[in-house]
């Protein structure tokens, strides 16, 4: 039920892009990302839903494959701001209740 | 507007000792949530409640966790006894969700980081 984020953890300096992955062995319904700085509680990025719409909040963005039931996360020309890990959440219905599952987590680190 | 609040920031206990975690959500907010993180698990769903009520509490990991919420402005997440792998960070959100988790935005407070010797 976890969704698989990949890679584990990425090294950018400042201005480099990167892609995080977020893939679910079940349907898709909703992807909620997060990002949580070292020590600090994990803070809302953006939510994607059901129908591939690409959301963006600065120069972070993302995609919702509903088919590879799998949802990226861009971020571009990434600051210092940007170190933190970033979680996905996927929304799931079991046993008749609603719930949110996070992955592991990909831990980013931007260096000047 | 204050953000979700937690207390303890810090408890240290020794194994067998009874421990509780208090959250005060956002005010306003009728959804509140229990969650654990470790390296190993990540970010675990505990419990949640909509309008006081628990929805599921299907992630509490044993008898010995129990969780309650007797108003819309106070949680409890309550172990005991205690155990040395319960050492973790908890951290309680609240959210405002109308209708379904489906578009939820969780607002997570500073948790409360828990080591059980």
């Amino acid at each position: 039920q976890q969704p698989v984020q990949s890679p584990q953890a990425v090294i950018l300096r400042e201005g480099e892009d990167a892609v995080i992955n977020c893939s679910s062995s079940k349907a898709l319904y909703s992807v909620h990302w997060y990002r949580q700085k070292h020590g600090e509680a994990p803070v809302f990025l953006m939510i994607l839903l059901k129908g591939g719409e690409q959301k963006g909040h600065e120069k972070i963005s993302a995609s919702f494959n509903e088919k590879k039931q799998q949802s990226s996360l861009y971020l571009t020309a990434s600051q210092l701001s940007y170190s933190g890990t970033y979680f996905c959440g996927t929304y799931l219905v079991q046993g008749g209740s609603e719930k949110l599952v996070f992955g592991k987590g990909t831990k980013l680190t931007v260096n000047p | 507007d204050a953000g979700v609040i937690q207390s303890p920031r810090h408890e240290v206990t020794e194994m067998g000792q009874e421990v509780t975690l208090r959250c005060k959500p956002i005010s306003g907010h009728n959804s509140l949530f229990w969650y654990r993180q470790t390296m190993m698990r990540g970010l675990e769903l505990l419990i949640y409640f909509n309008n006081n009520v628990p929805i599921d509490d299907s992630g509490m990991p044993e008898d010995r966790f129990s969780a309650k919420m007797p108003n819309a402005s106070f949680s409890t997440l309550k172990i005991q006894p205690s155990e040395p792998r319960d050492s973790a960070v908890y951290f309680c959100a609240s959210s405002s969700a109308p209708d379904s988790l489906l578009t939820d935005t969780q607002y997570f407070g500073p948790g409360t980081r828990l080591t059980v010797l």
